[in-house]
Protein backbone atom coordinates (compact mmCIF):
# COMPACT_ATOMS: atom_id res chain seq x y z
CA UNK A 1 0.00 0.00 0.00
CA UNK A 2 1.42 3.52 -0.83
CA UNK A 3 1.92 6.13 2.08
CA UNK A 4 2.86 9.55 2.05
CA UNK A 5 5.06 11.07 4.82
CA UNK A 6 5.03 14.58 5.89
CA UNK A 7 7.83 14.84 8.61
CA UNK A 8 7.63 18.81 9.40
CA UNK A 9 4.00 19.14 11.59
CA UNK A 10 4.95 22.95 11.60
CA UNK A 11 7.23 25.49 9.41
CA UNK A 12 7.34 29.02 9.72
CA UNK A 13 8.70 31.84 7.49
CA UNK A 14 9.17 35.21 7.07
CA UNK A 15 7.61 37.15 4.81
CA UNK A 16 9.38 37.36 1.48
CA UNK A 17 11.38 34.52 2.37
CA UNK A 18 11.73 31.09 0.36
CA UNK A 19 10.50 27.71 2.71
CA UNK A 20 10.57 24.22 1.50
CA UNK A 21 8.03 21.89 2.88
CA UNK A 22 9.22 18.05 2.82
CA UNK A 23 7.20 15.33 1.40
CA UNK A 24 7.87 11.44 1.11
CA UNK A 25 5.93 8.15 -0.71
CA UNK A 26 6.40 4.87 -0.78
CA UNK A 27 5.04 2.95 -3.86
CA UNK A 28 5.85 0.10 -5.75
CA UNK A 29 4.54 1.68 -8.59
CA UNK A 30 5.95 3.67 -11.90
CA UNK A 31 3.21 5.88 -13.29
CA UNK A 32 1.47 8.10 -10.75
CA UNK A 33 0.13 11.24 -9.76
CA UNK A 34 1.43 13.99 -6.82
CA UNK A 35 0.14 17.03 -5.27
CA UNK A 36 0.48 19.47 -3.43
CA UNK A 37 -3.09 21.11 -1.47
CA UNK A 38 -3.33 23.97 0.41
CA UNK A 39 -6.04 24.21 3.39
CA UNK A 40 -6.03 27.93 4.89
CA UNK A 41 -8.51 28.13 7.87
CA UNK A 42 -11.23 28.43 5.91
CA UNK A 43 -11.11 25.26 5.22
CA UNK A 44 -11.58 24.68 1.95
CA UNK A 45 -8.80 22.25 0.06
CA UNK A 46 -6.86 24.03 -2.47
CA UNK A 47 -5.33 22.77 -5.28
CA UNK A 48 -1.66 24.19 -5.14
CA UNK A 49 0.31 21.95 -7.66
CA UNK A 50 0.67 19.12 -9.20
CA UNK A 51 3.26 16.65 -11.11
CA UNK A 52 2.55 13.43 -13.08
CA UNK A 53 5.63 10.74 -12.47
CA UNK A 54 6.70 10.04 -16.00
CA UNK A 55 7.47 13.72 -16.21
CA UNK A 56 10.77 14.66 -15.62
CA UNK A 57 10.52 18.49 -15.18
CA UNK A 58 9.71 19.82 -12.11
CA UNK A 59 6.21 21.74 -12.02
CA UNK A 60 5.98 25.38 -11.15
CA UNK A 61 3.02 27.19 -10.48
CA UNK A 62 3.96 31.27 -9.71
CA UNK A 63 5.78 31.57 -6.65
CA UNK A 64 5.01 27.37 -6.10
CA UNK A 65 7.57 25.06 -7.49
CA UNK A 66 8.36 20.95 -6.51
CA UNK A 67 11.26 19.24 -6.51
CA UNK A 68 10.75 15.85 -7.57
CA UNK A 69 13.26 13.27 -7.07
CA UNK A 70 11.24 9.78 -8.35
CA UNK A 71 14.20 7.76 -7.32
CA UNK A 72 14.91 9.80 -3.48
CA UNK A 73 10.38 8.85 -3.80
CA UNK A 74 10.43 12.89 -2.24
CA UNK A 75 7.97 15.44 -3.78
CA UNK A 76 9.16 18.69 -2.12
CA UNK A 77 7.12 21.92 -2.57
CA UNK A 78 9.07 25.17 -2.32
CA UNK A 79 7.50 28.50 -1.95
CA UNK A 80 9.20 31.93 -2.72
CA UNK A 81 8.40 34.94 -1.62
CA UNK A 82 6.21 34.13 0.87
CA UNK A 83 3.01 36.58 1.44
CA UNK A 84 0.75 36.82 4.33
CA UNK A 85 -1.94 34.87 2.37
CA UNK A 86 0.29 31.73 2.25
CA UNK A 87 -0.48 30.77 6.43
CA UNK A 88 -1.98 27.33 5.76
CA UNK A 89 -2.12 23.64 6.30
CA UNK A 90 -0.35 22.28 3.47
CA UNK A 91 -0.93 18.55 2.40
CA UNK A 92 0.46 16.25 0.16
CA UNK A 93 -1.25 13.68 -1.98
CA UNK A 94 -0.54 10.80 -4.01
CA UNK A 95 -2.48 9.24 -6.56
CA UNK A 96 -2.07 5.74 -8.15
CA UNK A 97 -2.32 6.32 -12.18
CA UNK A 98 -3.96 2.43 -11.95
CA UNK A 99 -7.14 2.61 -13.29
CA UNK A 100 -7.82 -0.76 -12.28
CA UNK A 101 -7.81 0.59 -8.78
CA UNK A 102 -9.55 3.60 -6.77
CA UNK A 103 -10.82 6.21 -8.69
CA UNK A 104 -10.68 8.94 -5.97
CA UNK A 105 -8.26 8.10 -3.69
CA UNK A 106 -6.45 10.61 -3.17
CA UNK A 107 -3.69 9.50 -0.59
CA UNK A 108 -2.90 12.36 1.87
CA UNK A 109 -0.27 12.87 4.32
CA UNK A 110 -0.66 14.41 7.40
CA UNK A 111 0.04 18.04 6.90
CA UNK A 112 2.43 20.54 7.66
CA UNK A 113 0.93 23.93 9.15
CA UNK A 114 2.90 27.01 7.91
CA UNK A 115 3.48 30.55 9.26
CA UNK A 116 4.18 33.39 7.59
CA UNK A 117 6.12 35.90 10.11
CA UNK A 118 5.46 39.82 9.01
CA UNK B 1 -17.75 31.71 -4.53
CA UNK B 2 -15.80 28.17 -4.11
CA UNK B 3 -18.01 26.14 -6.62
CA UNK B 4 -18.63 23.41 -3.98
CA UNK B 5 -20.68 24.48 -1.65
CA UNK B 6 -21.33 22.18 2.03
CA UNK B 7 -23.90 22.84 4.96
CA UNK B 8 -24.59 23.29 7.08
CA UNK B 9 -20.99 24.69 8.50
CA UNK B 10 -20.96 23.16 11.58
CA UNK B 11 -23.46 20.48 13.03
CA UNK B 12 -23.95 19.14 16.68
CA UNK B 13 -25.74 15.71 17.13
CA UNK B 14 -26.18 13.38 19.51
CA UNK B 15 -25.74 9.81 18.67
CA UNK B 16 -29.48 8.81 18.54
CA UNK B 17 -30.30 11.94 15.90
CA UNK B 18 -30.19 11.52 12.08
CA UNK B 19 -29.09 14.61 10.24
CA UNK B 20 -28.09 15.20 6.50
CA UNK B 21 -24.98 16.97 5.30
CA UNK B 22 -25.80 18.70 1.78
CA UNK B 23 -23.05 19.12 -0.95
CA UNK B 24 -23.91 21.23 -4.48
CA UNK B 25 -21.32 21.95 -6.89
CA UNK B 26 -22.12 24.62 -9.83
CA UNK B 27 -19.04 23.42 -11.94
CA UNK B 28 -21.03 20.92 -14.25
CA UNK B 29 -18.92 18.41 -12.65
CA UNK B 30 -19.96 14.20 -13.32
CA UNK B 31 -17.93 13.03 -10.28
CA UNK B 32 -18.53 14.28 -6.62
CA UNK B 33 -16.34 12.47 -3.33
CA UNK B 34 -17.11 12.56 0.58
CA UNK B 35 -14.07 13.00 2.66
CA UNK B 36 -13.26 12.78 6.06
CA UNK B 37 -10.48 14.69 7.84
CA UNK B 38 -10.13 13.94 11.60
CA UNK B 39 -7.75 15.67 13.54
CA UNK B 40 -3.93 14.45 13.54
CA UNK B 41 -4.94 12.16 10.69
CA UNK B 42 -4.93 12.17 7.00
CA UNK B 43 -8.01 12.93 4.78
CA UNK B 44 -9.94 9.61 3.93
CA UNK B 45 -11.68 8.95 0.78
CA UNK B 46 -15.12 7.58 1.85
CA UNK B 47 -16.94 7.57 -1.35
CA UNK B 48 -17.47 8.63 -4.85
CA UNK B 49 -20.17 9.16 -7.41
CA UNK B 50 -19.92 8.97 -11.06
CA UNK B 51 -23.20 10.49 -13.01
CA UNK B 52 -24.68 9.76 -9.93
CA UNK B 53 -23.47 6.20 -9.85
CA UNK B 54 -21.80 5.08 -6.37
CA UNK B 55 -18.53 3.57 -7.92
CA UNK B 56 -16.57 3.58 -4.80
CA UNK B 57 -17.34 2.61 -1.17
CA UNK B 58 -14.21 2.99 1.31
CA UNK B 59 -15.14 0.66 3.73
CA UNK B 60 -17.51 3.24 5.79
CA UNK B 61 -20.04 2.07 8.27
CA UNK B 62 -23.41 1.45 7.62
CA UNK B 63 -24.49 4.84 9.79
CA UNK B 64 -23.24 6.46 6.66
CA UNK B 65 -25.40 6.32 3.88
CA UNK B 66 -25.09 8.74 0.78
CA UNK B 67 -27.34 9.80 -1.71
CA UNK B 68 -26.46 11.55 -5.23
CA UNK B 69 -29.98 12.24 -6.75
CA UNK B 70 -28.14 14.17 -9.43
CA UNK B 71 -24.58 14.99 -10.44
CA UNK B 72 -25.04 18.63 -8.84
CA UNK B 73 -26.33 17.46 -5.38
CA UNK B 74 -24.55 14.69 -3.28
CA UNK B 75 -25.66 14.25 0.32
CA UNK B 76 -24.66 12.12 3.30
CA UNK B 77 -27.07 10.37 5.77
CA UNK B 78 -26.06 10.34 9.19
CA UNK B 79 -27.87 8.03 11.81
CA UNK B 80 -26.85 6.63 15.32
CA UNK B 81 -23.44 7.43 14.77
CA UNK B 82 -20.41 7.55 17.67
CA UNK B 83 -17.74 10.30 19.04
CA UNK B 84 -15.32 9.12 16.74
CA UNK B 85 -17.52 10.15 14.02
CA UNK B 86 -16.74 13.96 14.71
CA UNK B 87 -14.15 15.53 12.17
CA UNK B 88 -14.53 17.81 9.08
CA UNK B 89 -16.55 15.97 6.56
CA UNK B 90 -15.44 17.85 3.23
CA UNK B 91 -17.15 17.19 0.18
CA UNK B 92 -15.19 17.59 -3.75
CA UNK B 93 -15.95 17.01 -7.33
CA UNK B 94 -14.38 16.76 -10.54
CA UNK B 95 -15.15 17.10 -14.30
CA UNK B 96 -14.84 13.40 -14.46
CA UNK B 97 -13.08 10.33 -12.89
CA UNK B 98 -8.98 10.37 -14.24
CA UNK B 99 -6.16 10.96 -12.88
CA UNK B 100 -6.00 14.03 -11.02
CA UNK B 101 -8.49 13.08 -9.13
CA UNK B 102 -10.68 15.54 -7.10
CA UNK B 103 -10.44 19.36 -8.40
CA UNK B 104 -12.57 21.43 -6.36
CA UNK B 105 -13.58 20.76 -2.57
CA UNK B 106 -15.96 22.91 -0.49
CA UNK B 107 -15.12 24.25 2.89
CA UNK B 108 -16.58 21.32 4.94
CA UNK B 109 -19.08 20.05 8.02
CA UNK B 110 -17.74 20.45 11.18
CA UNK B 111 -19.60 17.26 12.65
CA UNK B 112 -19.49 17.12 16.67
CA UNK B 113 -21.49 13.99 18.12
CA UNK B 114 -22.03 14.89 21.74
Amino acid sequence: AQTVTQSQPEMSVQEAETVTLSCTYDTSESDYYLFWYKQPPSRQMILVIRQEAYKQQNATENRFSVNFQKAAKSFSLKISDSQLGDAAMYFCAYRSDNYGGSQGNLIFGKGTKLSVKP
Amino acid sequence: ETGVTQTPRHLVMGMTNKKSLKCEQHLGHNAMYWYKQSAKKPLELMFVYNFKEQTENNSVPSRFSPECPNSSHLFLHLHTLQPEDSALYLCASSSELGPFGPQHFGDGTRLSIL
